[in-house]
């Protein structure tokens, strides 16, 4: 059985200060791993993904993302927060041999102050 | 173009009423999902599509009955809903069923039944 732990439920950084989003998963195959933004009243917007290949996985507005299987970790990062970044972060796995059925985490709330 | 397309955005139903949420993807996938998002909540999977047929229902209600006339359309049909139904539903579409391929969410309805 796949799982996502997102640590924090709300995280508040200063415009221009690093942003790290906690996500362990838990998985009995290899998994890929995903992590998707909300906008309030807006769909989910795939931000970055990992599917085996490198370990350290850029994706888009400056977001990046590293794999530890060792920690089972899959934590989200961004050197310099912006205010647009307010908004809703899901961590979400899927296990390799099921059918396409994504395992979100409760989602990670970032606030991003003046 | 990458887009998946809800319409309407917002619903406002009665519990008598029977009304049709609509769903299209123009990027070729095979595989469409409805989930449904209550608030501060991660969505929750209600059904998949693959190649056209029902693959997946993760015991939804009668009241809730998805269709798929094709492979770009998906719809999910109401009748008789609660006034916990209210929701954001959200359609997605991946290339397949299979890992390694992300999802595409669209904007959502947010349904309110009255």
């Amino acid at each position: 059985a796949q799982s996502v732990t997102q640590l924090d439920s709300h995280v508040s950084v200063s415009e221009g200060t690093p942003v790290l989003l906690r996500c362990n998963y838990s998985s009995s195959y290899s998994p890929s791993l995903f992590w998707y933004v909300q906008h309030p009243n807006k769909g989910l917007q795939l931000l970055l993904k990992y599917t085996s290949a490198a370990t350290l996985v850029k994706g888009i507005n400056g977001f990046e993302a590293e794999f530890k299987k060792s920690e089972t970790s899959f934590h989200l990062t961004k050197p310099s927060a912006h205010m647009s970044d307010a908004a809703e972060y899901f961590c979400v796995v899927s296990d390799s041999g099921t059918a396409s059925k994504l395992t979100f985490g409760t989602g990670t709330r970032l606030q991003v102050t003046l | 173009d990458t887009e998946v397309t809800q319409t309407p955005k917002h619903l406002v139903m009665g519990m008598t009423n029977k009304k049709s949420l609509k769903c299209e993807q123009h990027m070729g996938h095979r595989a469409m999902y409805w989930y449904k998002q209550k608030a501060k909540k991660p969505p929750e999977l209600m059904f998949v599509y693959s190649y056209e047929k029902l693959s997946i229902n993760e015991s939804v209600p009668s009241r809730f009955s998805p269709e798929c006339p094709n492979s770009s359309l998906l719809n999910l049909h109401l009748h008789a809903l609660q006034p916990e139904d209210s929701a954001l539903y959200l359609c997605a579409s991946s290339q397949g069923k299979s890992m390694n391929t992300e999802a595409f969410f669209g904007q959502g309805t947010r349904l309110t039944v009255v």
